[in-house]
């Protein structure tokens, strides 16, 4: 059964703090995204990661951060937690090719207080 | 600019047929895909259309035409577990085979 786990369900963080969500895949994918989900705004982009140590700006990258080390794991850092940072983070896996389904992690509830 | 549009709510009574409508207008387009959403839990895959036309899948179909920047996926014989969001997606080029989401259709199926 192919997999994306994401590290917490449930993560509750103080405003400025530096955060990490992690994120491992066991399909061997090459490419990685990070999503944050807000009601009716729909998912949005933050970084997308298409090979060890590479990674590309999405459409909201700014107060995040992205790290892949190795090919399974994908970590979104928020630099300095702010409460509009309060919302639904998704992790996604890829193989190449335009016809390919992303798998999505669970999810990760992040509230800034 | 990239956008895609559905409505935000549906609800439909089990048994019935319902069909969710998605527009687009994208800059580039490498297919539509549907995902299913239910409520706290990751979205799964249900379809992908690249070619104009209906494609089915047991209880579910998903159409699409390009000329029209049109899909609509429709769910026939509805069942309570089918309650859930419905997320429409378009494959968009200019860089390693990015997704763009629609906002998401919550469909609530009553008795």
């Amino acid at each position: 059964d192919v997999k994306v786990t994401q590290s917490s369900r449930y993560l509750v963080k103080r405003t400025g703090e530096k955060v990490f969500l992690e994120c491992v895949q066991d399909m061997d994918h090459e490419n990685m995204f990070w999503y944050r989900q807000d009601p009716g705004l729909g998912l949005r982009l933050i970084y997308f990661s298409y090979d060890v140590k590479m990674k590309e700006k999405g459409d909201i990258p700014e107060g995040y951060s992205v790290s892949r080390e190795k090919k399974e794991r994908f970590s979104l850092i928020l630099e300095s937690a702010s409460t509009n940072q309060t919302s639904m983070y998704l992790c996604a896996s890829r193989l190449p090719g335009v016809n390919t389904e992303a798998f999505f992690g669970q999810g990760t509830r992040l509230t800034v207080v | 600019g990239q956008n895609i549009d559905q409505p935000t709510e549906m609800t439909a009574t089990e048994g019935a047929i319902v069909q969710i409508n998605c527009t687009y207008q994208t800059s580039g387009f490498n297919g539509l895909f549907w995902y299913q959403q239910h409520a706290g839990e990751a979205p799964t895959f249900l379809s992908y259309n690249v070619l104009d036309g209906l494609e089915e899948k047991g209880r579910f179909s998903s159409f699409l035409s390009r000329s029209k920047g049109y899909s609509y996926l429709l769910l026939k014989e509805l069942q309570m577990k089918d309650s859930a969001s419905y997320l429409c997606a378009v494959g968009v080029s200019g860089g390693y085979n990015k997704l763009i989401f629609g906002a998401g259709t919550r469909l609530a199926v009553h008795p």
